[in-house]
């Protein structure tokens, strides 16, 4: 069974500055998949970046980006130049390769953009 | 196009009752998932089904959880004899084809409280 790890329940931040959230998983699959997912107030999960376990390039999606660590298990998340908009609940999330995987979560961490 | 749907929203029960929860998954998803989230807690897996087969139901806590999608669409998620510690939100997910690195899309979800 696979296991995801989220150590920091609450995070904040100032507006326009740089934020790292950090996930740790553990797993005895080989080729598996990384997300992380958003849930504002609203309760709609939005994804916001995803990572192929075989690709050693870190995703980047504008302001968000990863630090992957295949030998570790560790999948960070940084958001840079936050904005209000970024607050909102955040899960890591597993999903092993193969037909109709579900998604493993986190426990979320809430980060909070101060202005 | 249109996303996810779930109704109800909200729905209140008393303990004993039967409650039905709708997933409308985006037209021509193959892939539906149904996940529990618990209040502060990442979502946890409940069942897929891929089209009208029910392929996983691993994740249902109890035989009082039953899903169904008879026609490889909507699906409804049936709770019999609801207990307090059903109270969650419960979230539906679609994706286009199982598998793979697919993204999952969320509904808003429907919060149950059973007093």
């Amino acid at each position: 069974a696979q296991t995801v790890t989220q150590s920091q329940p609450e995070m904040s931040v100032q507006e326009a500055e740089t934020v790292t959230l950090s996930c740790t998983y553990d797993t005895s699959e080989n080729n598996y998949y990384l997300f992380w997912y958003k849930q504002p107030p609203s309760r709609q999960m939005i994804l916001v970046i995803r990572q192929e376990a075989y690709k050693q390039q870190n995703a980047t999606e504008n302001r968000f980006s990863v630090n992957f660590q295949k030998a570790a298990k560790s999948f960070s998340l940084k958001i840079s130049d936050s904005q209000l908009g970024d607050t909102a609940m955040y899960f890591c999330a597993f999903m092993k390769h193969g037909e109709g995987s579900r998604l493993t979560f986190g426990e979320g961490t809430q980060l909070t953009v101060n202005p | 196009g249109a996303g996810v749907s779930q109704s109800p929203r909200y729905k209140v029960a008393k303990r004993g009752q039967d409650v039905a929860l709708r997933c409308d998954p985006i037209s021509g998803h193959v892939s539906l998932f149904w996940y529990q989230q618990a209040l502060g807690q990442g979502p946890e897996f409940l069942t897929y089904f891929q089209n009208e087969a029910q392929l996983d139901k691993s994740g249902l806590p109890s035989d009082r959880f039953f899903a169904e999608r008879p026609e490889g669409s909507v699906s409804t998620l049936k709770i019999q004899r609801t207990q307090q510690e059903d109270s969650a939100v419960y979230l539906c997910a679609s994706s286009l084809v199982s598998g793979g690195s697919n993204e999952q899309f969320f509904g808003p979800g429907t919060r149950l409280t059973v007093l």
